[in-house]
């Protein structure tokens, strides 16, 4: 099974700021088939990127996602108010698919 | 647009059984592998399980091997989890969610609004 961890555990930018959040696998990701979920409190998970780097329909491009093998990267350009959120990162290159811990990403 | 809709959870006491069931709409179902994503109280993501298009290749996380069985009926659009032997530790709210492009191992593009399974004496 391939553990993500991912880092820090929380992330507390003020607005404006770029944010990077880090997510490593314990064996590389196979065809770096890794995605970005964010989850809005009270909210449903929301698919950001995938395939690394790829971003899903209708996420703004202040979001992007870099990295290959075990290491992984969703950057977050300019923080605004309303990303504050957890971050997952999932890879589905082997089976079982995985998910990473989460990063809590708040506004200072 | 895009649906998936949930039924399904509750309360069960250890031991017990439940079946989960996510109703799609707004895409051919049978064209897409589906799975099933849980996240306890508090907790992260948790892969559960999932299942190929016509329902010949299913897919189980360890903690759930031989106690849950995922099912589709493509003539309902219609996704299923059958869990039995159920543990406090699988209580979370389970999420139906659709493959990105149609492959068994995918991204997961839309989730359902999740069903919560409460396992409690």
């Amino acid at each position: 099974e391939t553990v993500l961890t991912q880092s820090p555990g929380t992330l507390s930018l003020s607005p404006g700021e770029r944010a990077t959040l880090s997510c490593r696998a314990s064996q590389s990701v196979s065809s770096n088939y890794l995605a970005w979920y964010q989850q809005k409190p009270g909210q449903i998970p929301r698919l950001l990127i995938y395939s690394t780097s790829s971003r899903a329909t209708a996420i703004p491009d202040r979001f992007s996602g870099s990295g290959s093998g075990t290491d992984f990267t969703l950057t977050i350009s300019r923080l605004e108010p309303e990303d504050v959120a957890v971050y997952y990162c999932q890879q589905y290159g082997s089976s079982p698919l995985t998910f990473g811990g989460g990063t809590k990403v708040e506004i200072k | 647009e895009v649906l998936l809709v949930q039924s399904g959870g509750g309360l069960v006491q250890p031991g017990g059984s439940l079946r989960l069931s996510c109703s799609a709409s707004g895409f051919t179902f049978s064209t897409y592998p589906m799975h099933w994503v849980r996240q306890a109280p508090g907790k992260g993501l948790e892969y559960v399980s999932g299942i190929s298009r016509n329902g010949g290749s299913t897919y189980y996380a360890d903690s759930v091997k031989a106690r849950f069985t995922i099912s589709r009926d493509n003539s309902k659009n219609t996704l299923y989890l059958q869990m039995s032997g159920l543990r406090i530790e699988d209580a979370a709210v389970y999420y139906c969610v659709k493959t990105l492009a149609g492959y068994s191992y995918d991204a997961f593009d839309y989730w359902g609004q999740g069903a919560l399974v409460t396992v409690s004496s």
